[in-house]
């Protein structure tokens, strides 16, 4: 069964442009999350969806924004970029949406955005 | 709020030496503990979750235990190699599929 794939792997953008990552989950998940990591403060979580719907958000501005698809596919926007969204960017998937015990939970490989 | 804690934040060990990778948490009220392994400029590799209502799992060489009330777990790699070096992140499951994420043990095993 394929992991969980992330789009495109590497970006560099400027500021003040906007971007979008895409993540597809492991075939079967339907809950997709987001977390940026830094150096400086580690993962940090961004937000979920499940049946298309953000079910929980993390404390980012609303630049930071995110849908899911039918498919479960989901995509994450970042919108007039600044040097400090710099990061890597990480996605996972997950079988259950209930927050279940044993719901464990797969990450991708990651897009690295470089905001020059 | 969710506070997850990783001490030491590097360590090294020659090879065939035990690893033993701490991680405290605050919320007692955790689904679940899951570690993790990310190798420079990787995504993470999930290595073992622990339910809330289990003392601890193994898979291979690894051993992670859990104990709510004093809010750890404790990762055990058996008999160390090089290929093990890496850094191993745990984090705390809460609703809603968050993930709460300690700052991790950089780990450097030496042959």
């Amino acid at each position: 069964k394929a992991g969980v794939t992330q789009t495109p792997r590497y970006l560099i953008k400027t500021r003040g442009q906007q971007v979008t990552l895409s993540c597809s989950p492991i075939s079967g998940h339907r809950s997709v999350s987001w977390y940026q990591q830094t150096p400086g403060q580690g993962l940090q979580f961004l937000f979920e969806y499940f049946s298309e719907t953000q079910r929980n958000k993390g404390n980012f501005p609303g630049r930071f924004s995110g849908r899911q698809f039918s498919n479960s596919r989901s995509e994450m926007n970042v919108s007039t970029l600044e040097l400090g969204d710099s990061a890597l960017y990480l996605c996972a998937s997950s079988l259950w949406g209930d927050g279940r015990e044993r719901n464990e939970q797969f990450f991708g490989p990651g897009t690295r955005l470089t905001v020059l | 709020k969710q506070e997850v804690t990783q001490i030491p934040a590097a360590l090294s060990v020659p090879e065939g030496e035990n690893l033993v990778l701490n991680c405290s948490f605050t919320d007692s009220a955790i689904y679940n503990l899951q570690w993790f392994r990310q190798d420079p400029g990787k995504g993470l590799t999930s290595l073992l979750l622990i339910q809330s209502s289990q003392r601890e799992q193994t898979s291979g060489r690894l051993n992670a235990s859990l104990d709510k009330s004093s809010g750890r777990s404790t990762l055990y790699i058996a008999a160390s190699q090089p290929g093990d070096s890496a850094t191993y992140l745990c984090a705390e499951g809460a609703a809603g599929n968050k993930l709460t994420f300690g700052g991790g043990t950089r780990v450097l095993v030496k042959p």
